[in-house]
């Protein structure tokens, strides 16, 4: 299986809560990501956690992390139609130089 | 004043050519990176430099070579392209080398005819 898997896509409706979910595989894990991608854009950092923390809230945004279960989520509340975008989940781990990056969840917002 | 910029955004060309992409970064990182983005969005890492040092060479055929002038640019040139090059390429920064928090341009979308 892949190191970091998302599912493919999420579709919710304007105003609801959408919940992105990731897993990834390596226990030594230091700092987990997720980035947005807009559509003709390069990826944009938006928020990361330690691996130490259970959870982090910024604005509508709230990052929750399982650490026995190796299981990272990316909450935003009053999802929006800006925040159609695709959604990359990455770990990182203290030896590796560069994170390992999932799929990307595409996620649809409709009114 | 766009932090990471890539030049051009759109290539179009014919399969044996060869072409170069280019980028810069005014943020004053150590670190860029080359990514290869596919059709179905899987990014995938090709090479690092540090301080103008290559750090990370992936497997990727040897038809494309990175140059870094300086720990401002990062250069790629690809010759004789080939259909399963087509992709969207992204040159990214960061702090130092030991860092997930990368600062991605805008991607240059590369279609081989």
């Amino acid at each position: 299986g892949e190191d970091v898997e998302q599912s493919l896509f999420l579709s919710v409706r304007e105003g609801d809560s959408s919940v992105i979910n990731c897993t990834y595989t390596d226990s030594s894990s230091t700092y987990l990501y997720w980035y947005k991608q807009e559509p003709g854009a390069g990826l944009q950092l938006l928020t990361y956690i330690f691996s130490n923390m259970d959870m982090k809230q910024d604005q509508r945004l709230t990052v929750l992390l399982n650490k026995k279960d190796k299981h990272l989520s990316l909450r935003i509340a009053d999802t929006q139609t800006g925040d159609s975008a695709i959604y990359f989940c990455a770990e990182k781990t203290g030896g590796s130089y560069i994170p390992t990056f999932g799929r990307g969840t595409s996620l649809i917002v409709h009114p | 004043d766009t932090a990471v910029s890539q030049t051009p955004k759109y290539l179009v060309t014919q399969m044996g050519n060869d072409k170069s992409i280019k980028c810069e970064q005014n943020l004053g990182h150590d670190t860029m990176y080359w990514y290869k983005q596919d059709s179905k969005k899987f990014l995938k890492i090709m090479f690092s430099y540090n301080n103008k040092e290559l750090i990370i060479n992936e497997t990727v055929p040897n038809r494309f070579s990175p140059k870094s002038p300086d720990k401002a640019h990062l250069n790629l040139h690809i010759n004789s392209l080939e259909l399963g090059d087509s992709a969207v390429y992204f040159c990214a920064s960061s702090p130092g080398k030991n860092t997930g928090e990368l600062f991605f341009g805008e991607g240059s979308r590369l279609t081989v005819l």
